[in-house]
């Protein structure tokens, strides 16, 4: 059975760094691709950030050269680092499995329970 | 980056009733498009991918079409279930998500 399970969030002033685990079960985080989206307080979903199976990584403008994505193999592991927070990244957190398909489409098919990262003084 | 818009923002609607959300995309974006419904307090269920393909297990009033800019998801008799947000996203360049429809029980 398909599981991904975030640990990470809590309460981080402005300015801070915070890491944030996603465990996965069930597959391989390696072989597939992974990313983090996020939802603000009572807001619509936002993409944060992608790793493809081969290692590529991409990122939302409004993260950019802030956030890092990367993964460890040998834990089934996916992270996001997260520094220079803003009380604009506050957000529950979400770890999703992208799953390809014919023609390059792809889709986020597993998802995480979230985890809630507040940016607060 | 491409933005995508949804309309309407929220709806009522009773159960039965056919429902009909737009997305429409800032540029080409294909056959790329998802949608997916969320409950309060629980993460997005996937219903459909690559315009019109519904996910395994998903019921077959839930139907999507479109191609280039301009998508539709279709509820086809409304059950009390379905009230929820649905959320369209782009797989073309990066990801995005529109802003979310929110359908409401009339």
């Amino acid at each position: 059975e398909v599981q991904l399970v975030e640990t990470g969030g809590g309460l981080i002033q402005p300015g801070g760094s915070l890491r944030l685990s996603c465990a996965a079960s069930g597959f391989s985080v390696s072989s597939n691709y992974m990313s983090w989206v996020r939802q603000a307080p009572g807001k619509g979903l936002e993409w944060v950030s992608v790793i493809y199976s081969a290692g590529n990584t991409y990122y939302a403008d409004s993260v950019k050269g802030r956030f890092t994505i990367s993964r460890d193999n040998s834990r089934n592991t996916l992270y996001l680092q997260m520094n220079s927070l803003r009380a604009e990244d506050t957000a529950v957190y979400y770890c999703a499995r992208v799953l390809v398909v014919a023609g390059n489409s792809d889709y986020f098919d597993y998802w995480g329970q979230g985890t809630l990262v507040t940016v607060s003084s | 980056d491409i933005q995508m818009t949804q309309s309407p923002s929220s709806l009522s609607a009773s159960v039965g009733d056919r429902v009909t959300i737009t997305c429409r995309a800032s540029q080409s974006i294909s056959s790329y498009l998802n949608w997916y419904q969320q409950k309060p307090g629980k993460a997005p269920k996937l219903l459909i991918y690559a315009v019109s393909s519904l996910q395994s297990g998903v019921p077959s009033r839930f139907s999507g079409s479109g191609s280039g800019t301009d998508f539709t998801l279709t509820i086809s008799g409304l059950q009390p279930e379905d009230f929820a947000t649905y959320y369209c996203q782009q797989s073309h360049t990066k990801r995005t998500f529109g802003q979310g429809t929110k359908v409401e029980i009339k």
